[in-house]
C-alpha cells in the first residue's frame, strides 16, 4: 500500500527550530518528487516547498522562503523540512504529498499535482 | 506569482449539479488539479490536468478549462461530496516548483 507518514511536530516558541520528516513506503521513491504543503487552522491549502526526484532546484513559498529547507534522502526513502526562525503564522498542519510531474500542451510544459498525501503533523509555534 | 480566486462556498440539493469555479489570468493555458478535503482528513486528488480523473474517482466529477476560468462540476451530487474543493496549478519558468492553491470552495449539500 502506497503511504506517507509525516512526524516532528510540536510545540515551540517564536525564533525556534523543528525538523519534520516523511516516511514513504509502499512506491520508489526516487522515482518521484515530493512536497510539503500546510494548512492553518481554519485556512485553506498552501504549497510551502517542494523537491526534485534527485534533490535538485528545490523550490519554496516566499513565506518560508531562506528559513526552511526542504531535502530527501532516497535511500531511506524520507523526505526532511528543516524549519528556522518560526513565526507564529507557521503554525499548520503540515502534510507530505507526492509530486507527479506531467508534461502538458503543444508547448510541452511540466506541472506538477500531488496524488498521494499523508495525514499531517502539527506545528504549534507560540509563547 | 499567479492568484487563485475561488468563491468561498457553493449550496447544492441531492441529484443536482454544483459547479466549482477557479478563476486567474488566462488560466486556459494552464493545467488545472483539483481536491477534495473532508473535515479532518487530508486532501484527495479528484481531477488532474483539466479533466482527468485518478483511478477511484467517480465519472461524476468532470472539469473544463478555458480562456480565465477551470471549472470542476459534480454531476447528480450526494451527500458525500459535501467537502472543501480546492483548485491548484504549476507556477514556474525555472526548474524549480513553485506551486500555487487556490482559497478552497466548501460545497455544502443541502
Amino acid at each position: 500500500e502506497v503511504q506517507l507518514a509525516e512526524s516532528g511536530g510540536g510545540v515551540v516558541r517564536p525564533g525556534g527550530s523543528l525538523r519534520l520528516s516523511c516516511a514513504a513506503s509502499g512506491f520508489t521513491f526516487n522515482d518521484y518528487g515530493m512536497s510539503w504543503v500546510r494548512q492553518a487552522p481554519g485556512k485553506g491549502l498552501e504549497w510551502v516547498s517542494g523537491i526534485h526526484w534527485n534533490g535538485g532546484s528545490p523550490g519554496y513559498a516566499d513565506s518560508v522562503n531562506g528559513r526552511f529547507t526542504i531535502s530527501r534522502d532516497n535511500a531511506k526513502n524520507s523526505l526532511y523540512m528543516e524549519m528556522n526562525s518560526l513565526r507564529v503564522e507557521d503554525t499548520a498542519l503540515y502534510f507530505c504529498a507526492r509530486s507527479e510531474e506531467i508534461v502538458v500542451g503543444l508547448g510541452a510544459s511540466r506541472t506538477w499535482y500531488f496524488d498521494v498525501w499523508g495525514r499531517g503533523t502539527l506545528v504549534t509555534v507560540s509563547s | 506569482s499567479f492568484v487563485l480566486t475561488q468563491s468561498p462556498s457553493v449550496s447544492v440539493a441531492p441529484g443536482q449539479t454544483a459547479r466549482i469555479t477557479c478563476g486567474g489570468d488566462n488560466i486556459g493555458s494552464k493545467s488545472v488539479h483539483w481536491y477534495q478535503q473532508k473535515p479532518g482528513q487530508a486532501p484527495v486528488l479528484v481531477l488532474y490536468d483539466d479533466s482527468d480523473r485518478p483511478s477511484g474517482i467517480p465519472k461524476r466529477f468532470s472539469g473544463s478549462n478555458s480562456g480565465n476560468t477551470a471549472t470542476l462540476t459534480i454531476s447528480r451530487v450526494e451527500a458525500g461530496d459535501e467537502a472543501d474543493y480546492y483548485c491548484q496549478v504549476w507556477d514556474s519558468n525555472s526548474d524549480h516548483p513553485n506551486v500555487v492553491f487556490g482559497g478552497g470552495t466548501k460545497v455544502t449539500v443541502l
